[in-house]
């Protein structure tokens, strides 16, 4: 089992719907969650860290359940520009910082 | 601010020939660096991760290495390059004080041929 599975997509959407990724990760330990974005042949970009009550920025809100050990990202009205891949990030506990990737989720927004 | 450098953006290498790699980072001190490899279609690995001046630890074998000359400064380097070799490598910093985020560089791409 992969330590951090996503959907790898991908999602077709129209311009202002609303999408939502999933997350799955393995080690129980972890205490550290992240998206970062991707786009196509640059850089990932970290997008936001996701606590444990859940947090919201501006269109975006990351949920996490620890009990199922489960991290989403919610985009409402989409837009163009979030068209990405999504990259689901987890540490894992124990010794440094060790951010396990996962293999992201790609999003393509049309008009 | 802080920002991290790499170059070359793009490299076209023969097999077996070497490779260098440099990663710089600008408006910190004495970061933790990582080197991470992404294939086409992959997720990232991490390859090689730094604490401090001279210290290195890896996490997979290969034929790679990895050194840190200068605080701010982490070189990614292979004596003969194989196909497999091929891919998106990049380097990311991450603050003493905030050890749960990293931050990217532009990345270099590498082909072998």
């Amino acid at each position: 089992r992969k330590e951090v599975e996503q959907d790898p997509g991908p999602f077709n959407v129209p311009e202002g719907a609303t999408v939502a990724f999933n997350c799955t990760y393995s080690n129980s330990a972890s205490q550290s969650f992240f998206w970062y974005r991707q786009d196509c042949r640059k850089e990932p970009k970290l997008l936001m860290s996701v606590y444990s009550s859940g947090n919201e920025d501006g269109r975006f809100t990351a949920q996490l359940n620890r009990a199922s050990q489960y991290i989403s990202l919610l985009i409402r009205d989409s837009k163009l520009s979030d068209s990405a891949t999504y990259l689901c990030v987890v540490n894992r506990a124990g010794g440094y910082n060790k951010l396990i990737f996962g293999a992201g989720t790609r999003l393509a927004v049309h008009p | 601010s802080q920002t991290i450098h790499q170059w070359p953006a793009t490299l076209v290498q023969p097999v077996g020939s070497p490779l260098s790699l440099e990663c710089t980072v600008e408006g910190t001190s004495n970061p933790n660096l990582y080197w991470y490899r992404q294939a086409a279609g992959r997720g990232l690995q991490l390859l090689f991760y730094s604490v401090g001046i001279g210290q290195i630890s890896s996490e997979v074998p290969q034929n790679l290495s990895a050194s840190r000359p200068q605080d701010r400064q982490f070189i990614l380097s292979s004596k003969k390059l194989l196909l497999s070799d091929s891919g998106f490598y990049l380097c990311a910093w991450e603050g003493k004080d905030r050890t749960d985020t990293q931050y990217f560089g532009p990345g270099t791409r590498l082909t072998v041929l």
